[in-house]
């Protein structure tokens, strides 16, 4: 079945080290998205990417990183410069006609 | 856009009644707009759009309506069933996609 495919689940970090969290899709979606959510809140825009090679940041991109070398794949990697990265992190994946997300990831840090 | 992360309002609904959950979007440029769904622990799961050119769009128990003057959404559920509990964002699209702060719904049996 086409769809969206975040991992790990769970995710703990020691402090001061870099994680990266992997998002797949096979629904041939050109755009793809990070978002990260607090407890009881909304979900804030940390990277975006419409389009292999090019990616955008978003309201909340300081400590994060991605990459998009394939149409598929849209790593988010949390690096020791985010200050608090306990989150829970969902992928999306859209066209003009739809986005669908991951099941997400949430990471701690230990 | 000032319409992320911020904390949850809430709406609580007798079973069998209508809810209306109402979201401000920020970006008078957003062409296209999502209402979603989100169970605790989960991804949002979609439940109706609509795009810049309609004021009002009907699905299965669900109605979008649209005022692009005032930059509002408002999702309007019939029936509210227990099922519907949960958290709902609205979403605006333009180069990117924004969230709307969200409203927790409670479903009262």
């Amino acid at each position: 079945d086409g769809g969206i495919t975040q991992s790990p689940k769970y995710l703990f970090r020691k402090e001061g080290q870099n994680v990266t969290l992997s998002c797949e899709q096979n629904l041939n979606h050109d755009a793809m998205y990070w978002y990260r959510q607090d407890p009881g809140q909304g979900l804030r825009l940390i990277y975006y990417s419409q389009i292999v090679n090019d990616f955008q940041k978003g309201d909340i991109a300081e400590g994060y990183s991605v990459s998009r070398e394939k149409k598929e794949s849209f790593p988010l990697t949390v690096t020791s410069a985010q200050k608090n990265p306990t989150a829970f992190y969902l992928c999306a994946s859209g066209t003009l006609n739809g986005y669908t997300f991951g099941s997400g990831t949430r990471l701690t840090v230990v | 856009g000032e319409s992320v992360g911020l904390h949850l309002p809430t709406l609580s609904v007798q079973e069998g009644d209508n809810s209306i959950i109402n979201c401000a979007y920020s970006n008078s440029a957003s062409d296209y707009f999502i209402w979603y769904k989100q169970e605790s622990g989960k991804g949002p799961q979609f439940i109706i759009d609509i795009r810049s050119n309609m004021d009002k769009r009907q699905g299965q128990r669900v109605t979008v309506l649209l005022n692009k003057t005032v930059k509002h959404l408002s999702l309007q559920i019939a029936a509210t069933q227990p099922g519907d509990s949960a958290v709902y964002f609205c979403a605006e699209i333009f180069n990117d996609m924004r969230f709307g702060a969200g409203t927790r719904l409670t479903v009262k049996p």
